[in-house]
């Protein structure tokens, strides 16, 4: 298996741009979580599904932060509008529901 | 809240040294626990799982002891080598859906 693929791995925007962060999980797996890792306040949780429903998204910052899965293969995280604070590397991972979590490569934005 | 700390921040000791990493949580109702390892500018990568069910959980140098009522889990790193060099995570799941609380790290220097 391929593991837990992302795109872009790095992405430089402006202010005021959309920003959309792709995720594909590993067949089969029927969790996904989006995390963001900063040095100021280490990995935090943003959101997950479960068989491609939103179980808790309170982990969301802001209203500019949105995220979907429309299937079982793919799952994109959208910031609109981008602000410099939301420079981060955005991780997705994956799993059987309560089993090992299998992280992606990472996505590196950087917001100007 | 579920809230899980590493100490120390960071370790250095002398390649052939056993490693001791420390994880301590504050909820004993913990569904399993997960060991990662994380190199710079990379993602994190699943080291072991331990169910709640179990004591212990095993993989070559590696091995993680998980005792609830204490709130606490050790990994141990047999003979440490320059490539274990990284920041080892801990996480803690404590619902049914999986979702993960991270600690800091600790980041581990071996040198030779």
């Amino acid at each position: 298996d391929a593991g837990v693929i992302q795109s872009p791995r790095h992405e430089v925007t402006e202010m005021g741009q959309e920003v959309t962060l792709r995720c594909k999980p590993i067949s089969g797996h029927n969790s996904l979580f989006w995390y963001r890792q900063t040095m100021m306040r280490g990995l935090e949780l943003l959101i997950y599904f479960n068989n491609n429903v939103p179980i808790d998204d309170s982990g969301m910052p802001e209203d500019r932060f949105s995220a979907k899965m429309p299937n079982a293969s793919f799952s994109t995280l959208k910031i609109q509008p981008s602000e410099p604070r939301d420079s981060a590397v955005y991780f997705c991972a994956s799993s059987l529901i309560t089993s090992e979590q299998f992280f992606g490569p990472g996505t590196r934005l950087t917001v100007l | 809240k579920q809230e899980v700390t590493q100490i120390p921040a960071a370790l250095s000791v002398p390649e052939g040294e056993n490693l001791v990493l420390n994880c301590s949580f504050t909820d004993s109702a913990i569904y399993n626990l997960q060991w990662f390892r994380q190199d710079p500018g990379k993602g994190l990568t699943s080291l072991l799982l331990i169910q709640s069910s179990q004591r212990e959980q095993t993989s070559g140098r590696l091995n993680a002891s998980l005792d609830k009522s204490s709130g606490r889990s050790t990994l141990y790193i047999a003979a440490s080598q320059p490539g274990d060099s990284a920041t080892y995570l801990c996480a803690a799941t404590s619902d049914s859906w999986g979702k993960l609380q991270f600690g800091a790290g600790t980041q581990v220097v071996v040198t030779p």
